[in-house]
């Protein structure tokens, strides 16, 4: 069966303070590992898509790696306006299996 | 913005009642996903269609059920409805490729049940 496991649960940085989320997956094979933002109350926000154990994709603060067992999400001189729970995902080979993983809750203090 | 969209934004009804929320896909996907989010706990997928057929199906209780039509949006019908049944209720869509299927999610469908 697969399964995603986030952690920490929770991590509060001060601005400016950076840090890694890590994403550990096991899955039968794997197509792809996305992570996502979400906001309270809103829908989660698409941020990366790896499926290459080495992949490693940026977006402003923001840095994904993938190796074969688990991903991390890198934040760099994080801000206020990083604060939101970021949501890791696995798509394995079959195609029709999308399973997320509980999320960490990211607070960023000024 | 994704480019999904979802009606009704907020839906409050008793129980036992009947609910459909609607979803329109990003255009050119023809895949729909469904989730349901609770308080506090993760993203649970209920099902998947693409063009029209079902394909997948996570824990979708009974009472609920779900349909694309031609035009590609999707509805999903919430039936004898339960406080525990109050969520977020997502849609997302993608394209369905060879490789990874990157879902885009809609704003959500908040549901409460009195």
């Amino acid at each position: 069966e697969d399964q995603v496991t986030q952690s920490p649960e929770a991590l509060r940085l001060q601005e400016g303070e950076s840090s890694s989320l890590n994403c550990s997956y096991t899955v039968s094979g794997l197509r792809g590992l996305f992570w996502y933002r979400q906001d309270p109350g809103k829908g989660p926000e698409f941020l990366f898509t790896l499926y290459s154990a080495g992949e490693e994709k940026e977006k402003e603060r923001l840095k994904a790696t993938l190796t074969k067992k688990e991903s991390f999400l890198h934040i760099t001189a994080p801000k206020p306006e990083d604060s939101a729970t970021y949501l890791c995902a696995v798509q394995d080979n079959y195609g029709q299996n999308f399973v997320f993983g509980p999320g960490t809750r990211l607070s960023v203090l000024p | 913005d994704s480019g999904v969209t979802q009606t009704p934004k907020h839906l409050i009804t008793a129980t036992g009642q009947r609910v459909t929320l609607r979803c329109s896909p990003r255009s050119g996907d023809l895949s729909v996903y469904w989730y349901q989010q609770s308080l506090d706990q993760g993203l649970q997928f209920l099902i998947q269609y693409y063009n029209g057929e079902e394909r997948a199906k996570g824990n979708i209780l009974e009472r609920f059920s779900a349909q694309q039509f031609p035009d590609l949006h999707s509805e999903l019908n919430l039936s004898s409805l339960e406080l525990g049944d109050s969520a977020l209720y997502f849609c997302a869509s993608s394209v369905v490729s060879g490789g990874p299927d990157t879902q885009y999610f809609g704003p959500g469908t908040r549901l409460t049940v009195l």
